[in-house]
């Protein structure tokens, strides 16, 4: 099983700061990673795939980066809307996915 | 439009059975995998079984495997997830979602609570 470690657990932010959220793999897994986002409530939401492709309606101030055994999610300035929890996964193990413990993203 | 929706869950005592559906509309049903992930209250996300577009192939996490089936009917566009020997530890929200082609998922269903409690 390919373990995703995510961090930091919790980023306490202000509205228009830089977010960057990080997710660790046990394996490479040559760009095969998700980010998405998830509210109280509510199912998660594709943000990325592919390491660093948006999916349709995500918006340019989310964007993906890394290769190998890192990446990264930037949120270059944060909206009242972008305050979840966000997780990455993995399809490099397929059909064995996993998902990261989670980052929240929470208001400072 | 693209639509997703769980339904099934309950509250169930240890050992027992329960199935969930996941209905579907809005795509080409027979042209898309159909995931189903869970969510323990509080926690993270949890692989649970996947079919294939056809409904040919069928995997399942080892957490459930011999104990949880999952099947697709194309003809009602839906997709079944039985659950036996249910265990406390399976208590969670359960979401169903449509595979993009990549096995990554663009479509979930809100999500259907299972507890298993005495």
């Amino acid at each position: 099983e390919i373990v995703l470690t995510q961090s930091p657990a919790t980023l306490s932010l202000s509205p228009g700061e830089r977010a960057t959220l990080s997710c660790r793999a046990s394996e490479y897994l040559t760009n095969y990673l998700a980010w998405y986002q998830q509210k109280p409530g509510q199912p998660p939401r594709l943000l990325i795939y592919d390491a660093f492709k948006r999916a349709s309606g995500t918006p340019s101030r989310f964007s993906g980066s890394g290769s190998g055994t890192e990446y990264t999610l930037t949120i270059s300035s944060l909206e009242p809307e972008d305050f979840a929890v966000y997780y990455c996964q993995q399809r490099a193990n397929w059909p064995r996915l996993t998902f990261g413990g989670g980052t929240k993203v929470e208001i400072k | 439009e693209v639509q997703v929706l769980e339904s099934g869950g309950g509250l169930v005592q240890p050992g027992e059975s329960l199935t969930l559906s996941c209905a579907v509309s809005g795509f080409p049903f027979i042209n898309f995998a159909i995931t189903w992930f869970r969510q323990p209250p509080g926690k993270g996300l949890e692989w649970v079984s996947t079919v294939s577009a056809t409904g040919t192939k069928t995997y399942h996490a080892d957490s459930v495997q011999g104990r949880f089936t999952v099947s697709k009917d194309t003809s009602k566009n839906t997709v079944d997830l039985q659950m036996k020997s249910l265990r406390v530890e399976d208590t969670a929200v359960y979401y169903c979602a449509r595979d993009d082609g990549l096995s990554y998922f663009d479509f979930w269903g809100p999500g259907t609570l299972v507890t298993v409690s005495s």
